[in-house]
């Protein structure tokens, strides 16, 4: 996976708990991107990262926010999980910010109970 | 809202058979579309770019685009049963490369 994991692979937490997904690449790539991907939904943008705490939204950014301290860490918290954030969350990077440079990272598995 | 449509399957070929895979998009003004694979459980592989109007071959997959009917399609020839997985169509919409919107994917099954 291009030098890119996500931690943790998997999560189990309750409504209204908060929960921080972490993606770490080895790439030194400037560009970090946060999707879901839901049935019957493509993959969905929510937040990406330009550079080091240069952060914007994607389509679906509200509930989530994102922090990039480091060029190598991106991460993704859920201020209060709600049951609709279930879901698998991939993180992915891209040397010049364009999808034909853009890599994955394994995905996480989250259930909101 | 910026949609692009692809048919969910599964679309059934048999082995050594060619597999066409359809997307069509919204936005008159996209400049860029791509194919991905995605094998259960994996995340997402980018098999095929393209950018403008025609084919574009990579080994077995071809890549067709038509702006003017808003079609991009994907064709597999001599379907091996590894080439079973979600193909997820995305398309790069004016506005930057950060507006992108995927589809849901078609699910391919080759059948041995």
């Amino acid at each position: 996976d291009a030098g890119i994991t996500q931690s943790p692979r998997h999560k189990v937490t309750e409504t209204g708990t908060p929960v921080t997904l972490r993606c770490h690449q080895t790439e030194n790539h400037r560009y970090m991107y946060w999707y879901r991907q839901d049935p019957g939904h493509g993959l969905r943008l929510i937040h990406y990262s330009y550079g080091v705490k240069d952060t914007d939204k994607g389509e679906v950014s509200d509930g989530y926010s994102v922090s990039r301290s480091k060029t190598e860490d991106f991460l993704l918290t859920l201020e209060s999980a709600t049951s609709s954030q279930t879901s698998v969350y991939f993180c992915a990077i891209s040397e010049y910010g364009r999808l034909d440079t853009q890599y994955f990272g394994p995905g996480t598995r989250l259930t909101v109970l | 809202q910026k949609e692009v449509e692809q048919n969910s399957g599964p679309l059934s070929v048999p082995e050594g058979a060619i597999a066409s895979l359809n997307c069509t998009y919204s936005d008159r003004g996209s400049q860029s579309f791509f194919w991905y694979r995605q094998y259960s459980g994996k995340s997402p592989e980018l098999i095929m770019s393209i950018y403008s109007n025609g084919d574009k071959e990579d080994g077995r997959f071809t890549a067709q685009l038509n702006k003017a009917s808003q079609y991009v399609s994907l064709l597999i020839r001599d379907s091996q049963p590894s080439d079973s997985a979600t193909y997820l169509c995305a398309v790069n919409y004016s506005g930057g490369y950060q507006k992108v919107t995927f589809g849901i994917g078609t699910k391919l099954q080759v059948i041995p």
